[in-house]
This record gives C-alpha cells, structure tokens and sequence, in this order.
C-alpha cells in the first residue's frame, strides 16, 4: 500500500489569494492524481499529474487555475489560484500502485480549503 | 459520458439489518468496479473491488458486492451492518482500456443506529 499526506490539512483564505497543496507517497509512484470533492458532492477528477511531463486536465478544469507541479516520483503540488468562495472543497491527492496484477488507487488525507 | 449513480444519498438503519446500496453505471466497454469507503474523519478506503471472474466479490469487513454485466450495476450489499459501519460509500468505475480515470458516484451517507 501508499501512504500519503496531504499539508495543509486544512485552510480558511481570503478571495483573490491562492493557496498551494502539498502531496508527499511514502513510495515512487507514476501516477498521481489530484481530485476536488466539494461539499455534498462526490469527488471529481481535477487532472492527472505524472513525473516528467505536463498535467493533464479534465474538462471545466484548466492549468491557470490550478497549476500542478511534479518534480519527482514521490511529490506533488496542486495549487488554487485566485480564490473564490466557490473552491471551498475539500481537495484529495491519489496515487495508483500496482498491486498483484492490478492498479490500486490510495488517497490522501484531503485538504479542507475555505475561501471567505 | 461516462457516469456513476448511487440512488440513495442517505440511508437509515438499524444494527443487524441488512444493508444494500445501488450503483449504476453509463458505459458500453469493459470496466474495472471499486467500492470506496469513507469513515467519519478518515481517508477514503478501498472497501472491495471488481476486475474480472466471479461477479460476487467480497471484501473486507463483510462486505459484498455482485457485479451484473447486463443491468450496468455494481450493488453493495452486507447481511447484518453493525454501528462502525457508519460512513459514506462511494462506488467508483474505471475503464479498462484509454485513460486511467475513475468515476466516482455521489455517494451514500449510511448511518447505523445502536
């Protein structure tokens, strides 16, 4: 299994200020994703990060407003830039693992992040 | 689109009732089932999976699930739930082939009454 971490665990900021999530796997990995779970809602897919080349986005979700960065196999930043009260989420780092044959997802603690 | 659809968003029960939580699934190909469990204040945990083979899987904590290629779903079923089962289950899809996302459902919020 991953064990991950997520710093901060939690965030109240102000609009228009951006806040960078830091993401650290106990192990190398080659995929790490980066989902947003916002408040009664499940969680969606914000992109997907691997070493060495550029993060891949999904649609609604574009790399000004949430630049990622992934220096090496076991790291990751997510940042929300320009904060509105709508990216009050709870933000989730995710790392797949092979395991007996199969890929296993493991997630992050989440970072709780309010914007007043 | 792909989707993921958890037709209870919140469930009731008693302990030493039995528990099952639909999941629906929109897409033709071959795809990977998972089933994800959140207790309160912890990570988001993998409950039990679907791959290939015996459509009934079991995972942990005496959980199941069956896995019907012909209705789309993925059902999560256990006999008897016990308090500590309370939590949010979220099932998820993955496809098999193109891209590695997963899908995941709205979620159920299962509370157990002692």
């Amino acid at each position: 299994s991953a064990v991950i971490s997520q710093k901060p665990s939690r965030d109240i900021c102000q609009r228009g200020t951006s806040l960078t999530i830091q993401c650290q796997v106990d192990s190398q990995v080659t995929m790490m994703f980066w989902y947003r779970q916002q408040p009664g809602q499940s969680l969606t897919l914000i992109a997907t990060a691997n070493q060495g080349s550029e993060a891949t986005y999904e649609s609604g979700f574009v790399i000004d407003k949430f630049p990622i960065s992934r220096p090496n196999l076991t790291f990751s930043t997510l940042t929300v830039s320009n904060m509105s009260p709508e990216d009050s989420s709870i933000y989730l780092c995710s790392v797949e693992t092979p395991k007996g044959g199969y890929n296993e997802q493991f997630f992050g603690p989440g970072t709780r992040l309010t914007v007043l | 689109a792909q989707s993921v659809s958890q037709h209870n968003h919140h469930v009731i029960l008693s302990e030493a009732a039995s528990l099952e939580l639909g999941c629906n699934y929109s897409y033709g190909g071959t795809v990977n089932l998972f089933w994800y469990v959140q207790y309160p204040g912890q990570h988001l945990q993998l409950l039990l999976k679907y791959f290939s083979g015996d459509p009934l899987v079991k995972g942990i904590k005496g959980f199941e699930a069956e896995f019907i290629k012909s209705k789309f779903s993925f059902n999560l079923r256990k006999p008897s739930v016990q308090w500590s089962d309370t939590a949010e289950y979220f099932c998820a899809v993955n496809q098999v082939s193109g891209t590695y996302k997963y899908i995941f459902g709205t979620g159920t919020r299962l509370k157990v009454l002692a």
